[in-house]
């Protein structure tokens, strides 16, 4: 069973260049989230989804957009990458309801930005 | 003030020993509250969720203490493999939100 997977897991990208990172999950899960990982500041939330065609802002959201067209997709795109945003970004999924409900997470996407 | 709160460590501690870790919130109408794993350069894993009356799993016991707002997690007798960075998790009360927030983590080092 796949989980979470995330595509791709390593990348480095010029400064101005553009990508998009897929998560992807098989769970079907209605929550989905994207987080970022830097040294010294924990998990930080860029954006999430609370169902398909629905996308929120989180705790750092500027410079990233997001789109979730199927439930089991959620895109991360930066549109104009920039050495900010140097680190390892994690999807997750939850069932979203009730209390106590588990976030899994994918495997993580190491960008490097120069 | 950060909404969730661990103090980094790290904490070495010798095999065998209990370590415990405290974890603060700022949001009195948090409903949900987890303790996860990350190992380095891994995604976080959910080592337990933190009930109102306190639980446990083995080695394993997590607290909360709504009146105070932290969580706690305790583990005895530890072991080499329990190495690696614990994460407070909270979700805020607000309704049909359901965000996970991350504490920065705290490093456990297990030395032999």
């Amino acid at each position: 069973n796949a989980g979470v997977t995330q595509t791709p897991k390593f990348r480095v990208l010029k400064t101005g260049q553009s990508m998009t990172l897929l998560c992807a999950q098989d769970m079907n899960h209605e929550y989905m989230y994207w987080y970022r990982q830097d040294p010294g500041m924990g998990l930080r939330l860029i954006h999430y989804s609370v169902g398909e065609g629905t996308t929120a802002k989180g705790e750092v959201p500027d410079g990233y957009n997001v789109s979730r067209l199927k439930k089991q997709n959620f895109l991360l795109g930066l549109e104009s990458a920039a050495p900010s945003q140097t680190s390892v970004y994690f999807c997750a999924s939850s069932y979203g309801r009730g209390l106590n409900t588990e976030a899994f997470f994918g495997q993580g996407t190491r960008l490097t930005v120069v | 003030r950060k909404e969730v709160e661990q103090d980094p460590g790290p904490f070495n501690v010798p095999e065998g020993a209990t370590v415990a870790f405290n974890c603060t919130y700022s949001n009195s109408a948090s409903q949900s509250f987890f303790w996860y794993r990350q190992d380095c350069r891994k995604e976080p894993k959910l080592l337990m969720s933190v009930y109102s009356s306190g639980n446990e799993d083995g080695r394993f016991t997590a607290q909360l203490n709504r009146a105070s707002q932290y969580i706690s997690l305790l583990i005895r007798d530890s072991k080499l493999s329990d190495s690696a960075t614990y994460l407070c998790v909270v979700i805020p009360g607000s309704p049909g939100t359901y965000k996970y927030i991350f504490g920065t983590g705290t490093r456990l080092k297990v030395l032999a």
